[in-house]
């Protein structure tokens, strides 16, 4: 059962527009979401968060927007630039027993062409 | 600068040859993860440290196992690797257990089983 989805694996966007990333959940009961985004043979780096008591983020040019009553959150960056080119992995925790285990998604590799 | 680091970057073993994967990592977190990524795929739990407290994923096979002799290290051991366990392999950190804990990753080994 895959709780956290993002249905896009790939993404091409031109320099300077903006590129809009899509994840969406099934587990009502996340409340804190994050983005991690991974260049090629390096791990995962966090990228930006929104806790669930707001629908917006906002962090220089990336901007994360949650739609609960939808169950799904976006990444925008705006402008785009090619060393924003990397696979953005949508992640949601839950404390189980004691601990936080995070549920990530697929990935969306972003190509952004100069 | 403080981090997590993996070794080896890559690892080939032989079909049903142990082999020992290692993370240390300088941030002094309390808490030590191993992810299993295959390609196209989201990261998978396999385990985890909370201090010397080992929480073993319900799915993760027996074959693997987990160390963590030390705040600082934590070692992954694959008792009788198969074709199926050719992966990254992604260790990551976190200061405790809370939702709002964003991890730190390693670069990840790439296992390879002939």
């Amino acid at each position: 059962d895959q709780q956290v989805k993002q249905n896009s694996p790939s993404l091409s966007v031109q320099e300077g527009r903006i590129s809009i990333l899509n994840c969406d959940y099934t587990n009502s009961m996340f409340d804190y979401f994050l983005w991690y985004k991974k260049y090629p043979a390096e791990g995962p780096t966090f990228l930006i968060s929104i806790s669930s008591i707001k629908d917006k983020n906002e962090d220089g040019r990336f901007t994360v927007f949650l739609n609960k009553s939808a169950k799904h959150l976006s990444l925008h960056i705006v402008p785009s630039q090619p060393g924003d080119s990397a696979v953005y992995f949508c992640a949601a925790p839950a404390v189980s027993g004691g601990y936080q285990k995070v549920t990530f998604g697929t990935g969306t590799k972003l190509q952004v062409i100069p | 600068d403080a981090m997590v680091i993996q070794n080896p970057r890559y690892q080939v073993t032989q079909f049903g040859k142990p082999v020992t994967l290692s993370c240390s990592q300088t941030l002094n977190h309390n808490v030590m993860y191993w992810y299993q990524q295959k390609s196209s795929q989201a990261p998978k739990l396999l385990f985890h440290y909370y201090d010397k407290d080992f929480n073993n994923e319900a799915d993760t096979p027996d074959n693997f196992q987990s160390r963590r002799p030390n705040t600082s290290f934590c070692f992954l051991d694959i008792r009788s690797p198969g074709l199926g366990d050719a992966a990254m392999y992604l260790c990551a950190t976190s200061r405790g257990g809370a939702t709002n804990e964003k991890l730190f990753f390693g670069s990840g080994t790439q296992l390879s089983v002939l």
